[in-house]
């Protein structure tokens, strides 16, 4: 079966700007998380969904928001992009919550210019 | 808050000598406990699992043992070769999903 698509693969954006990413979780899978790994950091969480709530949320500003559809896509959002903002954002899937693994997506960079 | 503590940072060792890299947790409320290894440039993929009702689990090369009482598990690895060169990340999960921060494992040849 496909594995979990992130779009962009790749994003280069302006310092103030806004972006949206993209996750396709695997069919059947109805929890997305998303996670910000930075060169030689571990996985910072920022937000969990399942059913389309927000189940958990990491300790980020405001500036980062996301949402889930129906069909368990999730979107990111970060708004008044800063240069700290640049990392690698990844998504994964599970069947539920809280005992099932993760399937990862291969993640979007993004870098703030 | 919760946290799940991670050692060592960095392991180096022999090709076919063994790695053992431990985790701490707080939560008692955590009853899923995954391994990821995430080899350069790619993303991190599920290795070996352990439920809370489990004490030890083996998949060929691989073990993870569990300590429900001291709240530790262990990742274990054997005969070590050097494609298993890679960070490798515990997880404790439950209402929350906790990762630790990692261990950059070098196996040299």
């Amino acid at each position: 079966k496909a594995g979990v698509t992130q779009t962009p693969r790749y994003l280069i954006k302006t310092r103030g700007q806004q972006v949206t990413l993209s996750c396709s979780p695997i069919s059947g899978h109805r929890s997305v998380s998303w996670y910000q790994q930075t060169p030689g950091q571990g996985l910072q969480f920022l937000f969990e969904y399942f059913s389309e709530t927000q189940r958990n949320k990491g300790n980020f500003p405001g500036r980062f928001s996301g949402r889930q559809f129906s069909n368990s896509r999730s979107e990111m959002n970060v708004s008044t992009l800063e240069l700290g903002d640049s990392a690698l954002y990844l998504c994964a899937s599970s069947q539920g919550q809280g005992t099932y693994g993760y399937t990862f997506g291969s993640g979007t960079r993004l870098t703030v210019v | 808050g919760e946290n799940v503590e991670q050692h060592p940072s960095t392991l180096s060792v022999q090709e076919g000598d063994s790695a053992v890299i431990k985790c701490t947790y707080s939560d008692s409320a955590s009853n899923y406990f995954p391994w990821y290894k995430q080899e350069l440039g790619k993303r991190p993929q599920l290795i070996i699992d352990i439920r809370s009702n489990v004490g030890e689990k083996k998949d060929q090369r691989i073990a993870v043992t569990l300590n429900k009482t001291a709240k530790h598990f262990s990742l274990h690895i054997t005969e070590t070769q050097p494609e298993d060169s890679a960070v490798y990340f515990c997880a404790a999960m439950g209402f929350k999903t906790i990762f630790g921060a990692g261990t950059r494992l070098f196996v040299k040849a």
